[in-house]
């Protein structure tokens, strides 16, 4: 598509449940990024992808947090035993070579 | 220490003003810079990246100085719909030529008529 798409836009889940967030990035775009913002805050970085390379999971806040980049395209960011503090709009970017991000409009997920 | 740091505003100006944000990184080995804009609820969208030389789009100019570590973004003749969060973002030299952006936590402006 022409632009990075994430699936869903929103997500509640129950306290302690399992979410999957899904990015399509962009054709062709090597690197793909995964960041959360909170109301009213910056952007939070998570996990970075890099072609075939091993991904830069610094950002994890918790190993409760793991991603994974299928075949260098869809990514898939899940959250094992959700927290009420995960809650948060996860948003998903990709880029190419000497480029800034594309965002994709974000999965908004309330835990309750 | 934040890698990028951004006054929160807000920012509130008539149309027709000009407003300078500023925004200021602590890596010097910074090598890339951008300044995004996002609108409530929206996601962050590239506004336009900066160049050593400075550079302009319309309304719009960035400025890099990397003796003091800072870009700008000036904005004249303000409009209603400039009203928005704008963001700057810094890419660090890594090993890889597609590293990761710092974000700064963004700068509100309100354009009142």
């Amino acid at each position: 598509g022409a632009g990075v798409s994430q699936s869903p836009s929103n997500k509640v889940t129950e306290k302690g449940k399992d979410v999957e967030l899904r990015c399509d990035p962009i054709s062709g775009h090597t690197a793909l990024y995964w960041y959360r913002q909170s109301l009213g805050q910056g952007l939070e970085f998570l996990i970075y992808f890099q072609g075939n390379s091993a991904p830069d999971k610094s950002g994890l806040p918790s190993d409760r947090f793991s991603a994974e980049r299928t075949g260098g395209s869809v990514s898939t960011l899940t959250i094992q035993r959700t927290q009420q503090e995960d809650s948060a709009v996860y948003l998903c970017a990709s880029s190419q070579t000497g480029y800034g991000y594309t965002f994709g409009s974000g999965t908004r997920l309330t835990v309750v | 220490r934040k890698e990028v740091e951004q006054d929160p505003g807000p920012f509130n100006v008539p149309e027709g003003a000009t407003v300078a944000f500023n925004c200021t990184y602590s890596n010097s080995a910074s090598q890339s810079f951008f300044w995004y804009r996002q609108d409530c609820r929206k996601e962050p969208k590239l506004l336009m990246s900066v160049y050593s030389s400075g550079n302009e789009d319309g309304r719009f100019t960035a400025q890099l100085n990397r003796a003091s570590q800072y870009i700008s973004l000036l904005i004249r003749d303000s409009k209603l719909s400039d009203s928005a969060t704008y963001l700057c973002a810094v890419k660090e030299m890594g090993g890889s030529t597609l590293g990761r952006l710092y974000f700064g936590r963004g700068t509100q402006l309100t354009v009142w008529p």
